[in-house]
């Protein structure tokens, strides 16, 4: 198991509503990578924050959004929910600037938007 | 220019049987290649990594073959075994700071590997 927490870990919200994902990072870590992945699909990165800014995102709309707190655990936020945005959400940690390179996922959270 | 195709979508094999599965990159940037394994409910979890310095890697039963001219590069998994059923992801990346945590994965293969 990692140190890497995420909750809930099962959660059903409507279409339109908004949702916040909570990941608590390995002890230690500085940076959390949020990823997507869709049933049957690999993880797609969302964005990172490395030090409690936004470091890198990749392609998804405004509606996703994060914020890094000084502990360095993370949330996730989607405004205005869309069908397509059900998935298996991931964080995951790594220590950026350290020598050791593993970014470690935690459980993830599963979305249903119905 | 950012994707990771990855093959066989799924896989079975006979127990003491080698699993073989391929990922091909686009990004001649890329330098840093993981490859995870992912249980039903559970997150990835890292397996093996190489960095394209090398041609291969081997950790216990499982190897990585690196090609840096094809930009191809495969795990290997000796004598599979039924606890190996699982899906597996390959992913790449540029390496160093915080980049490790900025992967491209590969769409993911289920292996079954029957007792």
């Amino acid at each position: 198991e990692t140190g890497v927490t995420q909750s809930p870990t099962h959660l059903i919200k409507t279409r339109g509503q908004q949702v916040t994902l909570r990941c608590s990072s390995q002890s230690g870590h500085n940076t959390v990578s949020w990823y997507q992945q869709a049933l049957g699909q690999g993880p797609q990165f969302i964005f990172q924050y490395y030090r409690e800014e936004e470091n890198g995102r990749g392609n998804f709309p405004p509606r996703f959004s994060g914020l890094q707190f000084p502990n360095y655990s993370s949330e996730l936020n989607v405004n205005a929910l869309e069908l397509d945005d059900s998935a298996l959400y991931l964080c995951a940690s790594s220590l950026g600037g350290g020598v050791v390179a593993e970014a470690f996922f935690g459980q993830g959270t599963r979305l249903t938007v119905v | 220019q950012q994707q990771v195709k990855q093959s066989p979508q799924s896989l079975i094999v006979q127990k003491g049987g080698i699993s073989i599965i391929n990922c091909a990159y686009e990004n001649t940037a890329f330098d840093y290649f993981p490859w995870y394994q992912q249980f039903p409910g559970k997150g990835p979890a890292l397996l093996i990594a190489i960095r394209p310095d090398v041609s291969e890697k081997k950790e216990g039963r499982f190897t990585i073959s690196f090609n840096k001219s094809a930009k191809q590069f495969s795990l290997h998994i000796m004598d599979s075994q039924p606890g190996d059923s699982a899906t597996y992801f390959c992913a790449a990346t540029v390496a160093g700071g915080t980049s490790y945590g900025k992967l491209t994965f590969g769409q993911g293969t289920i292996l079954t590997v029957h007792p």
